[in-house]
């Protein structure tokens, strides 16, 4: 299994202000994914975060609107720019381990992070 | 393009009652099929990975059954809890995609 650890938990920002939501697992991964989970909805993919190489983005999301770094294989970050009440989301990463006898992986979650905007 | 659907949305039983939460997906090309856990506010825990080569998956007091013919999965819960209650999520992982989520199952075990 992987542990991995978000911050900040939680955070209530102004319109039209940036935040960068850090990830960090506890063991080296080559797959990160960021979800966005919107109050009563199930989880939506934004991107996957390439160790790298630019991350690559679902339709519907932007690189400008959602940036992600991943300097190396057991952190990435998310920042949500110029932010609308709309953005008001848990913004949760994840990975994918591989399992120790086959391909079939697995996918382990953040705490997620419950962002409100204002 | 994988789709995932949950019934039913949202179930509320007595304490001590067994359950059944049902998973059905449109492409039965997977290679795994994952069940979560996830407390209001909080992160995804997860709960039980059926291999596609599998048929279940057992864990305390949970049964994860997987039929890929059919497109469906169903996780069973025996003798429910109070802490039981919590949304439940599937997740299909296909080849060539990402996993793709239900909308979920709002389960309330009530005292």
């Amino acid at each position: 299994s992987a542990v991995i650890s978000q911050k900040p938990s939680r955070d209530i920002c102004q319109r039209g202000t940036s935040l960068t939501i850090q990830c960090q697992v506890d063991s080296q991964v080559t797959m990160m994914f960021w979800y966005r989970q919107q109050p009563g909805q199930s989880l939506t993919l934004i991107a996957t975060a390439n160790q790298g190489s630019e991350a690559t983005y679902e339709s519907g999301f932007v690189i400008d609107k959602f940036p992600i770094s991943r300097p190396n294989l057991t952190f990435s970050t998310l920042t949500v720019s110029n932010m609308s009440p709309e953005d008001s989301s848990i913004y949760l990463c994840s990975v994918e381990l591989a399992g120790s006898l086959s391909s079939y992986n697995e996918q382990f979650f953040g705490p997620g992070t419950r962002l409100t905007v204002l | 393009k994988q789709e995932v659907t949950q019934i039913p949305a949202a179930l509320s039983v007595p304490e001590g009652e067994n359950l059944v939460l049902n998973c059905s997906f449109t492409d039965s090309a997977i290679y795994n099929l994952q069940w979560f856990r996830q407390d209001p506010g909080k992160g995804l825990t997860s709960l039980l990975l059926i291999q596609s080569s599998q048929r279940e998956q057992t864990s305390g007091r949970l049964n994860a059954s997987l039929d890929k013919s059919s497109g469906r999965s169903t996780l069973y819960i025996a003798a429910s809890q109070p802490g039981d209650s919590a949304t439940y999520l599937c997740a299909a992982g296909s080849y060539g995609q990402n996993f793709v989520f239900g909308p979920g199952t709002r389960l309330s075990v009530l005292p």
